[in-house]
């Protein structure tokens, strides 16, 4: 399967602040990346769709401005959580679509665990 | 809106027993299935996905589909207690290449 990669694994920051968060496919080139978060003792919820040189697809609910997704090149997509706050810490993960035989199946990063103080 | 209900458990299951993880979908069209396997603190891990209706098997896991029913099912067979997790049964749409919808996963606890 597809390995992917996440960066940084934690990241403690103060409200207010922005953090950028990597996620690079290490075996395929990825034209397309999703993102999920997951708040403690709650599934993962899919953010929005990362697609290569085009814009992202936000989910419902999910606010464009605030949650700014790059897609540069073909392994790495950015998440750059604008102006956070406590309510916004969570664990922010990736993943990358793999095709085979015709279907799509999808591997997580390591995630990126978000703490807003 | 596509939902995907499981059984938050926990299922409690002996050692050596078989463990039965089942899960329910909302819409018809969705494609593709997938159980994931999720450690306290730690990413999802892909553990099985079909497509087709009827069983597919992987080593000691099974994945079961009945699209009629909109019913998903996994088995893990000769359970050990590092099967002890959250499993997590998620959902694509008809485009297959959709993001997954999650449902909130069945928490295993295999008594040793």
């Amino acid at each position: 399967g597809a390995v992917v990669s996440q960066h940084p694994s934690r990241v403690i920051c103060k409200s207010g602040t922005s953090v950028k968060i990597e996620c690079r496919s290490l075996d395929f080139q990825a034209t397309t990346m999703f993102w999920y978060r997951q708040f403690p003792k709650q599934s993962l919820m899919l953010m929005a769709t990362s697609n290569e040189g085009s814009k992202a697809t936000y989910e419902q609910g999910v606010e464009k401005d605030k949650f700014l997704i790059n897609h540069a090149s073909l392994t790495l997509s950015t998440l750059t959580v604008t102006s956070a706050h406590p309510e916004d810490s969570s664990f922010y993960i990736c993943s990358d679509p793999c095709s085979r035989e015709g279907y799509y199946e999808q591997y997580f990063g390591p995630g990126t665990r978000l703490t807003v103080t | 809106q596509k939902e995907v209900e499981q059984n938050s458990g926990p299922l409690s299951v002996p050692e050596g027993a078989i463990a039965s993880l089942n899960c329910t979908y909302s819409d018809r069209g969705s494609q593709s299935f997938f159980w994931y396997r999720q450690y306290s603190g730690k990413s999802p891990e892909l553990i099985m996905f079909i497509y087709s209706n009827g069983d597919k098997e992987d080593g000691r896991f099974t994945a079961q589909l009945n699209k009629a029913s909109q019913y998903v099912s996994l088995l893990i067979r000769d359970s050990q207690p590092s099967d002890s997790a959250t499993y997590l049964c998620a959902v694509t749409g008809p485009g297959g290449a959709d993001g997954l919808t999650f449902g909130k996963g069945t928490h295993l606890i295999i008594q040793p």
